[in-house]
């Protein structure tokens, strides 16, 4: 089965600062997709950025940036610029493509304080 | 358009009580799913639906049903509450995985059992 790690249980940076949140994941397919939701406080999960494993160029949506790095099996989250509103937990999540039906499995999260 | 609608937002219930978490959308989706999220822990399938009348058991699965009877709604009863199953639940729902599809959640059911 596939496991998702999130070795960092906090992380903290300055607002207006660059941080970067870890992930790895195990798995014996070649085909899927990685994803990191953002909880805030509101608890509403919020899809910031989606990777297709057969993509070898790394998504970027805004502020937000993935490194993948599928033969070491990590997908870290950059942002760049943080801001206050950045603050919430961070779920990396890993999806089977070819079948899609057994969802996703979430890593345990990361809880990114923002320092104004 | 509402998305995913989940009730009640707040549960308390006694041990043995059951119950049934209300999940719908008006979107069309064929996917339906389940999840529990406790402390510390990500989001864990409970149970999904790839369309009316079928439904499978995903990760916990125990102490749960689900029915689909319509596209729209995918209802999870609880038949005996358990302390165990005090967590947040969360009802998603998605037309598929291709490119640029997306998990659609609801804002979640905060359920306590005493």
């Amino acid at each position: 089965a596939q496991t998702v790690t999130q070795s960092q249980p906090e992380m903290s940076v300055q607002e207006a600062e660059t941080v970067t949140l870890s992930c790895t994941y195990d798995t014996s397919e070649s085909d899927y997709y990685l994803f990191w939701y953002k909880q805030p406080p509101s608890r509403q999960m919020i899809l910031v950025i989606r990777q297709e494993a057969y993509k070898q160029q790394n998504a970027t949506e805004n502020r937000f940036s993935v490194n993948f790095q599928k033969a070491a099996k990590s997908f870290s989250l950059k942002i760049s610029d943080s801001q206050l509103g950045d603050a919430a937990m961070y779920f990396c999540a890993y999806l089977y493509s070819g079948g899609g039906a057994d969802g996703l499995t979430f890593g345990k999260g990361t809880h990114l304080i923002i320092q104004p | 358009n509402a998305g995913v609608t989940q009730t009640p937002k707040f549960q308390v219930l006694k041990t043995g009580q059951s119950m049934t978490l209300q999940c719908a959308q008006d979107m069309n989706h064929e996917y339906m799913s389940w999840y529990r999220q406790d402390p510390g822990m990500g989001l864990r399938l409970i149970h999904y639906s790839v369309g009316a009348g079928i439904t499978d058991q995903g990760e916990v699965p125990n102490g749960y049903n689900v029915s689909r009877s319509t596209t729209e709604d995918f209802p999870l009863r609880l038949l005996s509450a358990a302390p165990s199953q005090t967590s947040v639940y969360f009802c998603a729902s998605t037309t598929g995985w291709a490119s640029n599809e997306k998990l659609f959640f609801g804002s979640g059911t905060q359920l306590s059992v005493l």
